[in-house]
């Protein structure tokens, strides 16, 4: 079974600027979430859909974040305009909610250097 | 709202010793999960664990076991006879409300265990 893919591994950008990661989730996963970790912090929930709608954007910053999930399996999360402290890795994760523990799946993520 | 603590930001443990890392939690959910994620320098999230909150037992899977106190409302890992494969963050982690349906995970801020030879 295919893991959680995210493209890219690795981005530079100057402040101001604009980038996008996009996630694909293991299959038949309704779920996707994405995360922001920060250097020396856990993951912090930027946003949860669930099939194409959201669940929870309650800590996604909107002046300058967006995510879309418009089919309901894949998933880009845009950052525009970039700021210094956006540096960080960039999780995505998905669930199976129907039975048992309904542990994330998570990809390699996507780590972002703001300069 | 949820919160996850993680006390020890680093630890050491010679190899083929056990391990505990703790992490205390706070919730107003009735109903909520506990888990468990190891982070290797890969940086990819591994799950390690899993301990409801009306399991009457503590969760182990093979080399993990997870020493849930409900009253203390703790959940800390142990991990028996440490490898060097074992030198990773670990992170605590919990959902709450899951008759609600709201599913994300909330994180402690890790442990960075170090499995000296």
């Amino acid at each position: 079974e295919a893991g959680v893919a995210q493209s890219p591994r690795y981005k530079i950008i100057e402040k101001r600027q604009s980038v996008a990661f996009w996630c694909n989730p293991i299959s038949g996963h309704a779920t996707l979430y994405w995360y922001q970790q920060i250097l020396g912090q856990g993951p912090k929930l930027l946003i949860q859909f669930q099939n194409n709608g959201v669940v929870d954007d309650s800590q996604l910053p909107k002046d300058r974040f967006s995510a879309e999930r418009l089919k309901g399996v894949d998933s880009t999360l845009k950052i525009q305009p970039a700021k210094l402290e956006d540096s960080a890795v960039y999780l995505c994760a998905s669930s199976l909610d129907i039975v048992g523990t309904g542990e994330l799946f998570f990809g390699e993520g996507s780590r972002l250097t703001v300069l | 709202a949820q919160k996850i603590t993680q006390t020890q930001p680093g630890m050491f443990v010679q190899e083929k010793e056990a391990v505990t890392l703790d992490c205390t939690y706070d919730t107003s959910d009735p109903s909520y999960g506990l888990f468990w994620y190891k982070q290797p320098s890969s940086g990819e999230m591994i799950f390690l664990i899993y301990q409801g909150s009306y399991d009457q037992q503590n969760a182990t899977e093979g080399r993990y076991s997870l020493n849930f106190q409900k009253a203390r409302k703790s959940a800390n890992l142990v991990i028996s006879a440490s490898q060097l494969g074992d030198s990773a963050m670990y992170f605590c982690a919990m959902r709450g409300g899951v008759d609600t349906g709201r599913r994300a995970l909330t994180f402690g801020s890790g442990t960075r265990l170090q499995v000296q030879p």
